[in-house]
């Protein structure tokens, strides 16, 4: 499979902006995934980007994408104690999807 | 909404019982996967399914079965569970018909499995 990296951890304070990062090997065109994981429950789809875009942004998250780099980066604005979980990142392959290891965001009051 | 379900959120089982994990959705999607997560791990791709009755091998299907029957319903099977396959176990579903990021997965809530 291919090879999606992320750090595992994360923590930042209420109201900052979070940057969550991934890198991924396939430098074919495809889709690349933001998911969250709250505890206890399955991934959520946040946003998903296609890789001759640079950016994307919706509400408060934007997502930026340095092909060159294979280098995707979430930011969280305004970060909520509600924005604590698990976030994913994701690649797509030809039939299914790669994911990153997964980095644990933790919001201190 | 697109809503996949799992038979169960929290499974006991001991060493070498035979295993049964279910998973229905309701978008008629052609697509169902089954993961494992577990920390620092991220998911791991088990089995999925293109089609009724269709099955590919992920990347770790050792010690797994699963059995398509249905269009709605995906069930992996543990043949004879081991403390190894403590986990927790999560499905996803995907349409084989849209563009572009809507082929997005959607998953259920995960089971989470202990095997003593």
């Amino acid at each position: 499979g291919e090879d999606v990296e992320q750090s595992l951890f994360l923590s930042v304070r209420e109201g900052d902006s979070s940057v969550i990062n991934c890198t991924y090997t396939d430098s074919s065109s495809t889709y690349l995934y933001w998911y969250k994981q709250e505890p206890g429950a399955g991934l959520q789809l946040l946003t998903y980007i296609f890789s001759n875009m640079d950016m994307k942004q919706d509400q408060r998250l934007t997502v930026l994408l340095n092909k060159k780099d294979k280098h995707l980066s979430l930011r969280i604005a305004d970060t909520q104690t509600g924005d604590s979980a698990i976030y994913f990142c994701a690649e797509r392959g030809a039939n299914n999807l790669f994911f990153g290891t997964g980095t644990r965001l933790t919001v201190i009051p | 909404d697109v809503k996949v379900t799992q038979s169960s959120r929290y499974l006991v089982k001991r060493t070498g019982e035979k295993v049964f994990l279910e998973c229905v959705q309701d978008m008629d999607h052609e697509n169902m996967f089954w993961y494992r997560q577990d920390p620092g791990l991220g998911l791991r791709l088990i089995y999925f399914s293109y089609d009724v009755k269709m099955k590919e091998k992920g990347d770790i299907p050792e010690g797994y079965s699963v059995s398509r029957e249905k269009k709605e319903r995906f069930s992996l099977i543990l043949e004879s569970a081991s403390t190894n396959q403590t986990s927790m176990y999560l499905c996803a579903s995907s349409s084989a018909r849209g563009t572009g990021g809507q082929e997005t997965q959607y998953f259920g809530p995960g089971t989470r499995l202990l095997v003593l």
